[in-house]
């Protein structure tokens, strides 16, 4: 049963342009939610963070919109930078519990 | 302030061994979890311990354990190693309180 789903593995932007990655949910308990950045072979780095009583946040290039009525939300980086290419993943979480719930992720690729 | 810290990096096991992982959190941080990540299955949550208990637990069998020390460093053990145990391994720690976690750089296991 995935909670959390990405449903695009992959995402092409040219630089300067704006990045959209999106990630849906089906548990309409989760009260917060995570973007996460990584690289291969490292661990995944914190972006920014949104909780459930709140519609968006925002910072610098990057925002975060809820939008708990669809379940759904997404991370818009503006502009994009050939450094922003990594996979994406959101995640969510429960009551403050230490679990987190990963998507899949998103292979965000921005081309010069 | 120092990272949350993982040893070793890279680590090769044959079947049937077992092994342990380290984790250093960042200080100040008293809550510890860790994830597995495969291709297959994506990132998944392994345990949460804070101040020495268990306090959450993913769905992994039990030759998968943890725990965590009064400096709040934590190993995980995994016995009696399979094939498909092969992952890269990851810590994450954060403060009580907050929801976002940082992760280390992980452990690649290959077990051969």
């Amino acid at each position: 049963d995935q909670q959390v789903k990405q449903n695009s593995p992959s995402l092409s932007v040219q630089e300067g342009r704006i990045s959209i990655l999106n990630c849906d949910y089906t548990n309409s308990m989760f009260d917060y939610f995570l973007w996460y950045k990584k690289y291969p072979a490292e661990g995944p780095t914190f972006l920014i963070s949104i909780s459930s009583i709140k519609d968006k946040n925002e910072d610098g290039r990057f925002t975060v919109f809820l939008n708990k009525s669809a379940k759904h939300l997404s991370l818009h980086i503006v502009p994009s930078q050939p450094g922003d290419s990594a996979v994406y993943f959101c995640a969510a979480q429960l009551n403050q519990g230490g679990k987190l719930i990963f998507g899949q992720g998103t292979e965000l690729s921005v081309k010069p | 302030k120092a990272g949350v810290t993982q040893t070793p990096r890279y680590l090769i096991k044959t079947r049937g061994q077992q092994v342990t992982l380290s984790c250093s959190p960042i200080s100040g941080h008293r809550s510890v979890s860790w994830y597995q990540q495969t291709p297959g299955q994506g990132l998944q949550f392994l345990f949460e311990y804070f101040s020495e208990t268990q306090r959450n637990k993913g769905n992994f069998p039990g030759r998968f354990s943890g725990r965590q020390f009064s400096n709040s460093r934590s190993e995980m053990n995994v016995s009696t190693l399979e094939l498909g145990d092969s992952a890269l391994y990851l810590c994450a720690s954060r403060l009580d309180g907050t929801y976002e976690q940082y992760f280390g750089p992980g452990t690649r296991l290959t077990v051969t």
